[in-house]
């Protein structure tokens, strides 16, 4: 099946500075690759996502990249501020009945 | 639009009582439908999903089953609770032949 490697694990940023978490995939059959950000205690909400046709999506001060031959994808956040502040999980998808496997998290801080 | 409930928001059970967990989502036909458990500062981990009436897929063996008796409804049991099976238990459902995830607003589960 397929395994999902997250880096770092956590991740202190000073505010304004840029954060960059990295996952890994498995599976070349993977085709959808989502971000999440949980909040302390809140489900988890879908920030961005990349498909596996595009190299690259930006929406605002987040952007993800995917690189297919390494199997790779990043979520890159600029300009960051304290309410950044959240566990991020990555995820690859593939499948007829879309199952998701997610990554282990972040835990991304900014400091003020 | 869509919405997705899920119920109780907290529990506190015993050891060796049983569970059930329920999830309802509306304004949709046919959803896939999840269940993941998440342990404290611990990634998502996935216990079953299904992608139709009486169709469970199992993706960890443990004490715990789920059942799907209508096309929304999302059932999480347990015959007896066992000390880890403690968690934040988050339901999630996507659209046929659609990747985004959505997720429910869990239910943190205290076995004692």
């Amino acid at each position: 099946g397929e395994n999902v490697e997250q880096h770092p694990s956590t991740l202190s940023v000073q505010e304004g500075d840029s954060a960059v978490i990295k996952c890994t995939y498995s599976d070349s059959a993977s085709n959808y690759f989502p971000w999440y950000k949980q909040e302390l205690g809140k489900r988890p909400q879908l920030i961005i996502d990349i498909r596996s046709n595009v190299g690259e999506k930006k929406d605002q001060r987040i952007a993800v990249t995917l690189n297919k031959t390494a199997k790779h994808f990043s979520l890159h956040i600029t300009e960051t501020q304290p309410e950044d502040s959240a566990v991020y999980f990555c995820a690859a998808s593939y499948g007829g009945y879309q199952k998701v496997t997610f990554g282990t998290g972040t835990k991304l801080q900014v400091i003020p | 639009s869509q919405t997705i409930h899920q119920w109780p928001a907290t529990l506190v059970q015993p050891v060796g009582s049983p569970l059930s967990l329920e999830c309802t989502v509306e304004g949709t036909s046919n959803p896939n439908l999840y269940w993941y458990r998440q342990a404290a500062g611990r990634g998502l981990q996935l216990l079953f999903y299904s992608v139709g009436i009486g169709q469970i897929s199992s993706e960890v063996p443990q004490n715990l089953s789920a059942s799907r008796p209508q096309d929304r409804q999302f059932i999480l049991s347990s015959k007896k609770l066992l000390l880890s099976d403690s968690g934040f238990y988050l339901c999630a459902w996507t659209a046929p032949s659609q990747n985004i995830q959505y997720f429910g607003a869990g239910t943190r589960l205290s076995v004692l």
